[in-house]
């Protein structure tokens, strides 16, 4: 069965830095999405893209966030100064019409 | 704002009993509801879903139920088992839109 893969697993970075998270989406699917999940807490919504561009967004992405299919297959996100309340799990999703499929996520801390 | 409410937080039931957990969703356009399982460090994984056009849906051991006019869903563990314990997470859909997550039930299933 495919699944949706996500690298890094762990990333660990200084507040201030850039960090880029990628995502493998399922190949034939047209929906994607980032969500994050602090260490407790349920899963928020940031972003979906659908066609190329931004479908959706929610108040926690701002202007430090942006998010790019940039070769048709990865998915990524990027923070652009990481501050230390970006600490969370993020998740990629993806779906065709109903059924979201969620990446094994990647562990960000902000020291 | 959109919004899904989810009770219990906490749920502990002994082994063979049932366990329910019960939602409601603020927003009346939303067409798709999931339901995921997080066991500890991983990804949400979905368990079942029901649309909008249904009342109820069964899945072996695994029920859920929609009131579309009070907003009301609820997910059904008949038979419990150890491995149920996880946090289990309701969401609320409209298609192609965001997901909005409650905020959790931890299940505890006792041997």
């Amino acid at each position: 069965e495919p699944e949706v893969t996500q690298t890094p697993s762990h990333q660990v970075t200084q507040m201030g830095q850039e960090v880029i998270l990628r995502c493998v989406p399922i190949s034939n699917h047209l929906y994607f999405y980032w969500y994050r999940q602090i260490l407790g807490q349920k899963v928020e919504f940031l972003v979906s893209f659908y066609n190329n561009e931004i479908s959706e967004k929610s108040e926690i992405f701002d202007d430090q966030f942006s998010v790019e299919r940039p070769d048709g297959s990865n998915f990524t996100l990027k923070i652009r100064s990481t501050k230390l309340e970006d600490s969370a799990m993020y998740f990629c999703a993806c779906s065709g019409t109903d059924t979201q499929y969620f990446g094994p996520g990647t562990r960000l801390t902000v020291l | 704002g959109e919004n899904v409410e989810q009770h219990p937080s906490t749920l502990s039931v002994q082994e063979g009993d049932s366990a329910v957990i019960k939602c409601t969703y603020s927003d009346s356009a939303s067409n798709y509801f999931p339901w995921y399982k997080q066991e500890l460090g991983k990804r949400p994984q979905l368990i079942i879903d029901i649309r909008s056009n249904v009342g109820e849906k069964k899945d072996q051991r695994i029920a859920v139920t929609l009131n579309k006019t009070a907003k009301h869903f609820s997910l059904h563990i008949t038979e419990t088992q150890p491995e149920d314990s996880a946090v289990y997470f309701c969401a609320a859909r409209k298609e192609g839109f965001k997901t909005i997550f409650g905020a959790g039930t931890r299940l505890f299933v006792k041997a």
